[in-house]
């Protein structure tokens, strides 16, 4: 079992404010890493998928980068809203037969 | 909305039955996975498959067994639930290369 760690477990953020997470995986043989936005109730649905070191990507105020030689990414939230409040999963792509293995996510609550 | 449906959306079964999900896709995708949702640990990989008849274990493999005659339909089945495996359960498909997972809704199962 590879370890996919995310820090912290939960985040509290005031509205407005910006914020960033981490996941860590396993730097040899990497593939990629997805990453994913998980509101209660509903299912996971994806941000972005990662695939090569120095990667940056980003979907309106959030964004991510990618460190595959010491084995990290970032999410950073810019200038939080209510609506960002979630769990955000990442995954890591273990080989090339499609093994897909999450972190325990960062849970993120918003306040107004 | 991608489509892959799961069946049923809920169950409640007595500890000793066997217990069998299904996960139907009409996208014609190669990878299909059976994750379970567990507090403090978020998705945890089940069983996943590479292609027909292709099947590997995930982390918590144990107790549980897949099948997948068809493209479109893998199956996950509990062969003697118990209560540890009270959970929700997601199926997930993904295309070819690194791309991403697209969630069913989920199957909420209470083994009593």
């Amino acid at each position: 079992i590879l370890n996919v760690e995310q820090s912290p477990q939960s985040l509290h953020v005031q509205e407005g404010d910006s914020t960033n997470f981490t996941c860590s995986f396993p730097s040899s043989n990497f593939y990629a890493l997805h990453w994913y936005r998980w509101e209660t109730a509903k299912s996971p649905e994806a941000l972005f998928v990662m695939t090569l070191n120095g990667d940056e990507k980003k979907k309106g105020r959030i964004s991510a980068t990618l460190n595959t030689k010491e084995g990290y990414s970032y999410l950073y939230i810019k200038g939080s809203q209510p609506e960002d409040s979630a769990t955000y999963l990442c995954a890591f792509l273990v080989d090339s037969w499609g093994k897909l293995q999450f972190g325990a996510g960062t849970q993120v609550v918003v306040t107004p | 909305d991608a489509g892959i449906t799961q069946s049923p959306r809920h169950k409640v079964t007595e500890t000793g039955t066997p217990v069998t999900l299904r996960c139907h896709q009409t996208e014609n995708h190669r990878y299909m996975y059976w994750y379970r949702q567990d507090p403090g640990h978020g998705l945890r990989l089940i069983h996943y498959s590479y292609g027909v008849k292709d099947t590997d274990k995930g982390e918590v493999s144990d107790g549980y067994s897949v099948s997948r005659s068809k493209t479109e339909d893998f199956l996950l089945t509990l062969e003697s639930a118990t209560s540890s495996q009270t959970s929700v359960y997601f199926c997930a498909i993904r295309t070819d290369g690194p791309g991403e997972l697209f969630f069913g809704e989920g199957s909420r199962l209470t083994v009593l």
